[in-house]
């Protein structure tokens, strides 16, 4: 079946730095969905990418849906302590299953001790 | 967006016994499905809860394990029977959503489930 390979897993981040995650898939897909979730609580839907190519931004994070429909990444500039989380990219292909989003493992952000 | 709640938002479940979650939407929704994310992992789609009939259940998941009941396009319920510590998760309610360039899925804050 279809998996997505997301990386990094985990990354420290110290306040002010830009960082960079992304995913890879073996199989194209019509959306791409960037999620952040908190422990203990649910996905909260960051950014969606419809279209190839599609350069899409919400506040300091920005997120492109790759030309090969294969891939994504999210960028989140000038980090601040409240963006430490858990971060997943997921991709979503129209019938059979609609609501079937193939999930990334994440990644993990941490503050740099 | 959707504002989507779930209740319990955590319980503490004795092996062998089942409990039910509800998950309700405010607003109709045509897509509703039910996540689960296991300690550590990320989310695995269990169902796809359908309005009026039986829900669609994906590899590795049964009907009788997990019930689903979506009596109508607000409302739905997972039940995890006969529970195990294997179990224990988070399980997620979503919708989804048809915006102007394409479907959304939206998530609801999950039920946190411990089986002792």
């Amino acid at each position: 079946g279809q998996q997505l390979n997301q990386s990094p897993q985990s990354m420290f981040i110290q306040e002010g730095e830009d960082v960079s995650m992304n995913c890879t898939s073996s199989s194209i897909f019509n959306t791409w969905l960037w999620y952040k979730q908190d422990p203990g609580e649910g996905p909260v839907l960051l950014i969606a990418l419809y279209k190839a190519g599609e350069l899409t931004s919400n506040g300091r994070l920005t997120a492109q849906f790759g030309i090969t429909r294969k891939d994504s990444f999210l960028n989140i500039s000038a980090s601040i302590p409240s963006d430490v989380g858990i971060y997943f990219c997921a991709g979503l292909n129209y019938g059979g299953s609609q609501g079937n989003l193939i999930f990334g493992k994440g990644t993990k952000l941490s503050v740099k001790p | 967006s959707a504002v989507i709640s779930q209740k319990p938002s955590r319980d503490i479940c004795q092996r062998g016994t089942s409990l039910t979650i509800q998950c309700q939407v405010d607003s109709q929704v045509t897509m509703m499905f039910w996540y689960r994310q296991q300690p550590g992992q990320s989310l695995t789609l269990i169902a796809t809860a359908n309005q009026g009939s039986e829900a669609t259940y994906e590899s590795g998941f049964v009907i009788d394990k997990f019930p689903i009941s979506r009596p109508n396009l607000t409302f739905s319920t997972l039940t995890v029977s006969n529970m195990s510590p294997e179990d224990s998760s988070i399980y997620l309610c979503s919708v989804g959503r048809d915006g102007n360039s394409g479907n959304t899925i939206y998530f609801g804050e999950g039920s946190w489930l411990t089986v002792v």
